[in-house]
């Protein structure tokens, strides 16, 4: 069985602040693909990032960064110095080759001014 | 702006009424897909059309009909549908295969009287 574990809900943070949001997922196969999406109030689903299963190195997008690391089945994203415009719900996403998407609960992120 | 497009951004309607939501792209995805997401949950597949074909249908009941007149359309039929059928409904499109980023439209927010 596929799953994706986001266990955090919601996660309030002053501006300025590094946040976390933390992903965790149970997979058997040896090729997937992970993703994180961000959802702000408007709706739309934004593509962030896409990483394979044979991919462990880190990224960093300007503030962006994440964590890969398949010994312990997670793929977690840092925001750095968190502005209001990051307040969105963060998704984090399983495939292993079909169109079905294993998304996981969501973290709503409320960055405060 | 997003580079999918979905009208109407809101609709309201009668259990009787019969009605479309739209989704149009033209980014070259051959895939496309319509999703339903309720409030504080993650986005639920419905269908997938693949090369205009439809690839996938979760069980979704027969009161919703999607339809994939081109390579760059989408239609989701709505007709007899239940007050718990109120969602956002997400239409998403992405090059073939199950490995790619899937791009989303910002939705249209349906409401059943």
């Amino acid at each position: 069985a596929q799953k994706v574990t986001q266990a955090q809900t919601e996660i309030s943070v002053v501006e300025k602040e590094d946040v976390t949001l933390d992903c965790v997922y149970e997979t058997r196969d040896t090729t997937y693909y992970l993703f994180w999406y961000k959802q702000p109030p408007s709706g739309e689903l934004v593509f962030l990032i896409r990483r394979n299963s044979f991919d462990e190195q880190n990224e960093i997008s300007g503030r962006y960064s994440w964590n890969f690391q398949k010994s312990t089945s997670s793929f977690n994203f840092t925001i750095t110095a968190s502005q209001v415009v990051d307040s969105a719900v963060y998704f984090c996403a399983l495939s292993s080759g079909t169109y079905k998407y294993i998304f996981g609960t969501g973290t709503r992120l409320k960055v405060l001014a | 702006d997003t580079e999918v497009t979905q009208t109407p951004k809101h609709l309201v309607m009668g259990m009787t009424n019969k009605k479309s939501l739209k989704c149009e792209q033209h980014m070259g995805h051959r895939a496309m897909y319509w999703y339903k997401q309720k409030a504080k949950k993650p986005p639920e597949l419905m269908f997938v059309y693949s090369y205009e074909k439809l690839s996938i249908n979760e069980s979704v009941p027969s009161r919703f009909s999607p339809e994939c007149p081109n390579s760059s359309l989408l239609n989701l039929h709505l007709h007899a549908l239940q007050p718990e059928d109120s969602a956002l409904y997400l239409c998403a499109s992405s090059f073939p295969g199950g490995f790619q980023p899937q791009h989303f439209g910002d939705g249209t927010r349906l409401s059943i009287l």
